[in-house]
């Protein structure tokens, strides 16, 4: 089982659609949590970070669900700009070290 | 203004042939991290740096090795690249201050190209 699992899609959405991205993670002892955008050939950039049960910024939603291992990341009213590659990424420590999981990636495409 | 900076963007080099990529930073972060990313994958953490501390992780090859000579800057050496080290090369930096600064910071990575 892969330490961080992403549904890789392709979502395809009309704009102005709610579109919802499930992640699930192996590794009961995960300290953090982190939504990262990556556009085609770019780095990956940090969309949210999630600590407790959850995070909301503008039209972004995540949820953190530690009994199931699982965090979701919620867009409402999409935008052709939100086109892009979402990576679910965990942190599994230990410690101070940071050590980041990325899961694969979940492509969305935001049609006209 | 560019905070974690990589050069050079694009990077081509014959199989076998050595070569390193650079990653400096502004942010005055203790910590360093070199990713590889191949096509459709997700980024695979290579090696960090925690201050002057290195580690790295334990199924990277041998072929790869860093150099960290002070804070800003941070070296990624390929000895002796294979076609299958083609990918994206990603610096990262981190800050850490204990809980809830986990947060990293990515370059726009070097593509490397082995011909």
């Amino acid at each position: 089982r892969k330490e961080v699992e992403q549904d890789p899609g392709p979502f395809n959405v009309p704009e102005g659609a709610t579109v919802a991205f499930n992640c699930t993670y192996s590794n009961s002892a995960s300290q953090s949590f982190f939504w990262y955008r990556q556009d085609c050939r770019k780095e990956p950039k940090l969309l949210m970070s999630v600590y407790s049960s959850g995070n909301e910024d503008g039209r972004f939603t995540a949820q953190l669900n530690r009994a199931s291992q699982y965090i979701s990341l919620l867009i409402r009213d999409s935008k052709l700009s939100d086109s892009a590659t979402y990576l679910c990424v965990v942190n599994i420590g230990p410690g101070n070290t940071g050590k980041l999981i990325f899961g694969q990636g979940t492509t969305l495409q935001v049609k006209p | 203004d560019a905070m974690v900076i990589q050069n050079p963007r694009y990077q081509v080099t014959q199989f076998g042939k050595p070569v390193t990529l650079s990653c400096s930073q502004t942010l005055n972060h203790n910590v360093m991290y070199w990713y590889q990313q191949k096509s459709s994958q997700a980024p695979k953490l290579l090696f960090h740096y925690y201050d002057k501390d290195f580690n790295n992780e334990a199924d990277t090859p041998d072929n790869f090795q860093s150099r960290r000579p002070n804070t800003s800057f941070c070296f990624l050496d390929i000895r002796s690249p294979g076609l299958g080290d083609a990918a994206m090369y990603l610096c990262a930096t981190r800050l850490d201050r204990g809980v809830g600064t986990d947060t990293q910071y990515f370059g726009p990575g070097t593509r490397l190209t082995v011909l």
